[in-house]
């Protein structure tokens, strides 16, 4: 059974870090044929999609948000980590971690989606 | 940037059928998954690959993709179905290339 925990503060000031962590179980972050992504839903607003790892370690991050963020793994403890810097308000918002299957032409990488979801977080930021 | 543009907001009485479309330039060349967020949970998978379905989400659910509009469509629509829906799609020529729709919100009346 595939299993996604979302874990971190719950409350974070202005300007502090964000540091969640994605605990899986049920796959391994080394299979080839999947990754890990994190995405967002603020309170009232659309799900936004964050960044993303596979297990070749290719990173990929929203541009809005680019400079700020930074995901990697811990194969070992099979966890991804996201980070987040300078957090504002605006980032109040549910966090959750996904499971992505991917998809290819040949061996072309052509799409992907998300087949499997943690609980997700809640985290504020105020001061 | 590739858009992906969905209604706000959808109402259908129980019974009925519920069609959530997600428009895009020539979106029918991609290939779209759509996503069911209930209030309250995390976001499930619905159909993946157009018209697919994952194990456990009832045969109510199917989808369709042509042209530039792709169509979520929910028969026998019962008040369990409310929620907000969001499709997805890959852009290889966006950064990043994971786009997602802005969501539908379906209100079963």
């Amino acid at each position: 059974q595939v299993t996604l925990k979302e874990s971190g503060p719950v409350l974070v000031k202005p300007t502090e870090t964000l540091r969640l962590t994605c605990s899986v179980s049920g796959f391994s972050l080394s299979n080839a044929a999947v990754g890990v992504g994190w995405l967002r839903r603020p309170p009232g607003k659309a799900l936004e999609w964050l960044a993303h790892i596979f297990s070749n370690d290719e990173t990929s991050h929203s541009t809005t948000l680019k400079n700020r963020l930074a995901i990697s793994t811990d194969t070992s403890k099979s966890q991804v980590i996201l980070t987040m810097t300078n957090m504002d308000p605006v980032d109040t918002a549910t966090y959750y971690c996904a499971r992505i299957h991917l998809l290819w032409f040949g061996k072309l990488l052509s799409g992907y989606y998300f087949d499997s979801w943690g609980q997700g977080t809640l985290v504020t930021v105020s001061s | 940037s590739y858009v992906l543009t969905q209604p706000p907001s959808v109402s259908v009485a129980p019974g009925q059928t519920a069609r959530l479309t997600c428009g895009g330039n020539k979106i029918g060349d991609k290939t779209v998954h759509w996503y069911q967020q209930r209030p309250g949970q995390a976001p499930a998978l619905v159909v993946y690959n157009d018209n697919d379905r994952p194990s456990g989400i009832p045969e109510r659910f199917s989808g369709s993709n042509s042209g530039n509009t792709a169509t979520l469509t929910i028969s026998r629509v019962e008040a369990g179905d409310e929620a907000d829906f969001y499709c997805q799609v890959w852009d290889s020529r966006s950064d990043p290339s994971v786009i997602i729709g802005g969501g539908t919100k379906l209100t079963v009346l």
